[in-house]
């Protein structure tokens, strides 16, 4: 079965610092992969996703993420976080036609 | 106006009520997903719909059931309320034949069951 570990539940950082979500998958088919954001109080936003091409995606807000094959991960990076990006980040991954599998999340919190 | 609108945003009902979710939307979009999220677990998939006659169970839909009335409709009911279902329950869609996977979210429900 297909499943998702995001090993970061809690993450604290001060602004401008660099920011890395850990994401494994577990899928033997061909993946789509997803970071999406829920800032508090708010939705699920979709953040980047891959389907194939470049394994550098970029995504809204400055956000970027790499799929490595060869280790089933597909870490969340940004180089200088803000205070604005305080939320919850959940990695997916496709689990059938349009059926995605969510991580646990994890809650990043950034202070000024 | 949201695109994928839940009512209500906020339930506290007691042990034993039925209890109905709503979700309702304007994106024109077949598929229609109902998750639960709780802390530390994620969002986990309770039911689906790819279309208006096609009901599929996610991977708890144990105490739950869902009607789909139409394609800009999805339901989520809850027989008979316990408080382990207290949660804060999403609502989403997407596109036939679109990006595979890129779901598109309600602004949530969160049921408080005493």
């Amino acid at each position: 079965a297909q499943s998702v570990s995001q090993h970061n539940h809690h993450v604290i950082l001060s602004e401008a610092a660099s920011l890395e979500l850990g994401c494994n998958y577990s899928y033997g088919g061909t993946v789509n992969l997803f970071w999406y954001v829920q800032y508090p109080g708010q939705h699920l936003q979709l953040l980047l996703k891959y389907f194939s091409g470049d394994p550098l995606v970029k995504g809204i807000k400055g956000f970027e993420a790499e799929f490595i094959k060869s280790k089933f991960s597909f870490n969340l990076r940004k180089p200088s976080v803000q205070w604005s990006d305080t939320a919850e980040y959940f990695c997916a991954v496709n689990g059938g036609p349009d059926k995605l599998i969510f991580g646990t999340g994890t809650r990043l919190q950034v202070f000024p | 106006d949201a695109d994928v609108t839940q009512t209500p945003r906020n339930r506290i009902t007691k042990t034993g009520k039925r209890i109905m979710l709503e979700c309702s939307q304007t994106k024109g979009h077949d598929r229609m997903y109902w998750y639960r999220q709780d802390p530390g677990l994620g969002l986990r998939l309770i039911y689906y719909s790819f279309d208006v006659k096609d009901i599929n169970k996610g991977e708890i839909s144990d105490g739950y059931s869902v009607s789909r009335q139409a394609q800009a409709k999805f339901s989520l009911s809850l027989e008979s309320a316990i408080p382990n279902q207290t949660a804060l329950y999403f609502c989403a869609t997407s596109r036939q034949g679109g990006d595979t996977g890129e779901l598109f979210f309600g602004e949530g429900s969160r049921l408080t069951v005493l």
